[in-house]
């Protein structure tokens, strides 16, 4: 079946730095990848869809400045979590769309900014 | 706006049936989506059902959609401990293809 990987699974940042995450399809070519942030106990909110070798849509009120997306490929794209804070410490999941329009989700990363 | 309405909380005794339930505002909705989310891990796909039918049948699964009522529900036969879960309905939109994700419903199964 179709796998999407995420890396890091986790990752302790400063305040003030940048995070980069990968969003890789394993097994199948993505023309589009979505980026979603949850917050505990809350449900999926769509930050940005990342289409390759375009620049990503970013969904109202996602500072696209702040969350840098890149599909650089048709198995691979990052987000970059720019001089991150303490609010943006979350748990950000990935998901690739295969040719049959199905998406499929990364095991997920969770950002903690102290 | 397109918005999708889950419970938030159902308990169940191991071997008994569980009942996810779930409404929709989009009519024009081409697919509705079941997703389980264990602690700390992302979405897996459960089962999915095209709008244009009533039922959907996978083992243990069963997805019956209301089209009139734009009520989706998800029954869960012999519940297992393994089946405790967070559970998120969701739909694609007509308008952008976009998944719209429900709250969760978070499944308790106890022994």
């Amino acid at each position: 079946g179709a796998v999407v990987s995420q890396h890091p699974s986790w990752v302790i940042c400063k305040s003030g730095t940048s995070v980069k995450i990968e969003c890789r399809s394993l097994d199948f070519q993505a023309t589009t990848m979505f980026w979603y942030r949850q917050f505990p106990k809350q449900s999926l909110m769509l930050m940005a869809t990342s289409n390759e070798g375009s620049k990503a849509t970013y969904e109202q009120g996602v500072e696209k400045d702040k969350f840098l997306i890149n599909h650089a490929s048709l198995t691979l794209s990052t987000l970059t979590v720019t001089s991150a804070h303490p609010e943006d410490s979350s748990f950000y999941i990935c998901s690739a769309e295969d040719q049959g329009y199905e998406q499929y989700f990364g095991p997920g990363t969770r950002l903690t900014v102290t | 706006g397109e918005d999708v309405e889950q419970s938030l909380f159902l308990s169940v005794r191991e071997g008994d049936s569980s009942v996810i339930n779930c409404t929709y505002t989009d009519s024009s909705s081409t697919y509705l989506y079941w997703y389980k989310q264990e602690p700390g891990a992302g979405l897996q796909l459960l089962t999915y059902i095209f709008s244009n039918m009533d039922m959907k049948q996978d083992q243990r699964l069963t997805v019956l959609l209301n089209k009139k009522d734009k009520h989706l529900s998800l029954r869960i036969a012999d519940t297992q401990t393994g089946d405790s879960a967070i559970y998120f309905c969701a739909e694609s939109s007509s308008n952008t293809g976009k998944l719209i994700f429900g709250q969760g419903t978070t499944l308790q199964v106890k022994p």
